[in-house]
């Protein structure tokens, strides 16, 4: 079956470092999604990714889709303590909104 | 309102008992979902409905049943469950279903319900 695979599981960086994660998925997709989950929290939109090779950002973040679109990276600069939380890719899995989740990524920032 | 609201927070129950789970939306989506996450994984999509009709179930055991009411309510009926079923149960809804195919919509996501069963 499907799956989407994210590395590293967890990470624990210095405030102000830089921190990133990467999703690989067995199967070529169509776009793909990024959340972030804050400990406690519910999964929150961060952005979607729809063309090969397509880069975007947002302030700090920059979020990049893999040429072959299987996979995609989420690079965060000088991490700051409110980055805290888990990042989950997410790509659909048969119809377009049927989301199938990557394993997530814990980032920890020290103060 | 960009909001998502689920009832209730937590919620303890017996293998025996009946309940309900039930959420809520009025962004004017056409689309809502039922995930199940248990502690450090990923959310695992159990139910999808697309203008008020189950689009698809992912092979969840019938202890499990959903209902849409109407396109901003959603219901998850709970019966006999085990413990193994204690998790986040979280509720999400989306402008469309994309059922014609790419690309998605975003997903909004309430804060779930916290359910152990005992």
């Amino acid at each position: 079956g499907q799956q989407v695979m994210q590395i590293p599981q967890y990470q624990h960086v210095q405030e102000g470092e830089d921190f990133t994660t990467y999703c690989n998925s067995s199967t070529t997709l169509s776009n793909i999604q990024w959340y972030k989950q804050r400990p406690g929290g519910h999964p929150v939109f961060l952005i979607q990714l729809v063309k090969s090779g397509e880069v975007k950002k947002q302030k700090r973040l920059t979020f990049q889709f893999g040429e072959a679109k299987k996979n995609s990276s989420l690079h965060i600069t000088a991490t700051q303590t409110t980055d805290v939380g888990t990042y989950f890719c997410a790509g659909p899995l048969g119809g377009a909104n049927n989301l199938f989740f990557g394993t997530g990524t814990r980032l920890t920032v020290i103060p | 309102d960009t909001e998502v609201t689920q009832t209730p927070k937590h919620l303890v129950m017996g293998m025996t008992n009946k309940k309900s789970l039930k959420c809520e939306q009025h962004m004017g989506h056409r689309a809502m979902y039922w995930y199940k996450q248990k502690a450090k994984k990923p959310p695992e999509l159990m139910f999808v409905y697309s203008y008020e009709k189950l689009s698809i179930n992912e092979s969840v055991p019938s202890r499990f049943s959903p209902e849409c009411p109407n396109s901003s309510l959603l219901n998850l009926h709970l019966h006999a469950l085990q413990p193994e079923d204690s998790a986040l149960y979280l509720c999400a809804s989306s402008q469309g279903a994309g059922l014609a195919g790419p690309p998605s919509y975003e997903q909004y996501f309430g804060p779930g319900t916290r359910l152990t069963v005992t």
